[in-house]
Parts: C-alpha cells; sequence; structure tokens
C-alpha cells in the first residue's frame, strides 16, 4: 500500500538555526509532492508544491524543498527559522497513476517548536 | 468568495447515533477529499471522489459512508458503527485534470457523548 513517511514528530530548535524536515514516500508511479503547514489553530495552508522540471523547489516563507526520485524523497528545509515558524508540518503525496488517480495521501506531521 | 465550506464547525452526538458532516465547495473542482485529523496520526483519508456519482475508500473508511450526488457537494456520514469517532473531519478539493494543490475547509469537530 502506498505510504508517507515523516521522519520525525517532533522537532524543538532555536531561533536562526537551520530546519530540515524529513519525507518519503513509497509509491513507484508519477506523484505530485506538496508541504503543507498548521500554524497553532488556523487551518491547512500550502508551503510549496512539485509537480515537474527542477527538483528545488522554493515556497513561502523562505522554505524550499527538493524532491530526489531515485530516494522516493521530498525534504523540507529552512535555512534559519523564527519563532514564527512553530507550526505542525506535513508532506502529502498525490498520486497520478491510472488506478489511484487523485488520492491525496499525507504523513503523520511534524511538530515543529522554535524557541526564542 | 471561491472556497470550500464546512458545517457545522463543532458537532456533538450521542453514541449510536449517525451524524453527517457536510462540505460545500464553489471552486469547480472535480475531486473531493475527507480526511480525519488526530494528534501524532496526521490526516488520514476516510473517502475520496474523482467524479460525480463516484467515490473510493481511503485507508479507514469503515464506520464512514459518503454520496456525490453533485459537483459541489460530498457529504460524510459517520455512523455508528464508526467505533472511535470523536476527531477532527478536514474536507478538501482539487482539480482532476490540471496539476493544482488541494484546498481545505475550516474543519469540523465531531464530538461524540
Amino acid at each position: 500500500a502506498q505510504s508517507v513517511s515523516q521522519h520525525n514528530h517532533h522537532v524543538i530548535l532555536s531561533e536562526a538555526a537551520s530546519l530540515e524536515l524529513g519525507c518519503n514516500y513509497s509509491y513507484g508511479g508519477t506523484v505530485n509532492l506538496f508541504w503543507y503547514v498548521q500554524y497553532p489553530g488556523q487551518h491547512l495552508q500550502l508551503l510549496l508544491k512539485y509537480f515537474s522540471g527542477d527538483p528545488l523547489v522554493k515556497g513561502i516563507k523562505g522554505f524550499e524543498a527538493e524532491f530526489i526520485k531515485s530516494k522516493f524523497s521530498f525534504n523540507l528545509r529552512k535555512p534559519s527559522v523564527q519563532w514564527s515558524d512553530t507550526a505542525e508540518y506535513f508532506c502529502a503525496v498525490a498520486l497520478r497513476g491510472t488506478d489511484s488517480w487523485g488520492k491525496l495521501q499525507f504523513g503523520a506531521g511534524t511538530q515543529v517548536v522554535v524557541t526564542p | 468568495d471561491g472556497g470550500i465550506t464546512q458545517s457545522p464547525k463543532y458537532l456533538f452526538r450521542k453514541e449510536g447515533q449517525n451524524v453527517t458532516l457536510s462540505c460545500e465547495q464553489n471552486l469547480n473542482h472535480d475531486a473531493m477529499y475527507w480526511y480525519r485529523q488526530d494528534p501524532g496520526q496526521g490526516l488520514r483519508l476516510i473517502y475520496y471522489s474523482q467524479i460525480v456519482n463516484d467515490f473510493q475508500k481511503g485507508d479507514i473508511a469503515e464506520g464512514y459512508s459518503v454520496s456525490r450526488e453533485k459537483k459541489e457537494s460530498f457529504p460524510l456520514t459517520v455512523t455508528s458503527a464508526q467505533k472511535n469517532p470523536t476527531a477532527f473531519y478536514l474536507c478538501a478539493s482539487t482539480f482532476r485534470s490540471m496539476n493544482t494543490e488541494a484546498f481545505f475547509g475550516q474543519g469540523t469537530r465531531l464530538t461524540v457523548v
């Protein structure tokens, strides 16, 4: 069965530290990839997305992600975090195979806490 | 304004009762989804629908049912067979024929009392 794995459930770091969140998926076909963020008390927002082309994609608020097809990975990075980046981050994969077109699956999420 | 509307925002039900959560979108999206969000488990897919009058089970469909009679509507019924229905439920939609992201509603928090 298809699945999306996020490596860390909780991450605590200081302001100005670098952040990297891992995401791997298990599906051999064509996929679209996403990172969503959920700030405390708010609904899900799109951070960035990958459909095709340059595997390094840039999103909002200084986030970027790199798609490595051979590793089935789509890791999220930010060089220097701020306190306002405290949130839960979700990796998501949309399948593009003929049997499962449109199935959009999420990872378990990573709770990121940035301390002043 | 275009968007996805979920109602109600909070819902209480007694054990043994069925309850239906509403999801309406005016984005002209083809595909719609229902997720359940529990702490530490992310968003788990309950059902999804790519076109009207068709839907597929997600990863945790047991105890739930859906219908897709209209493009803009995808109601979710939580039946009495769902053993642990207290959760936050999210509805989403997206285009089927284009590479776009999904848009989410504000969610419904269901509590069984």
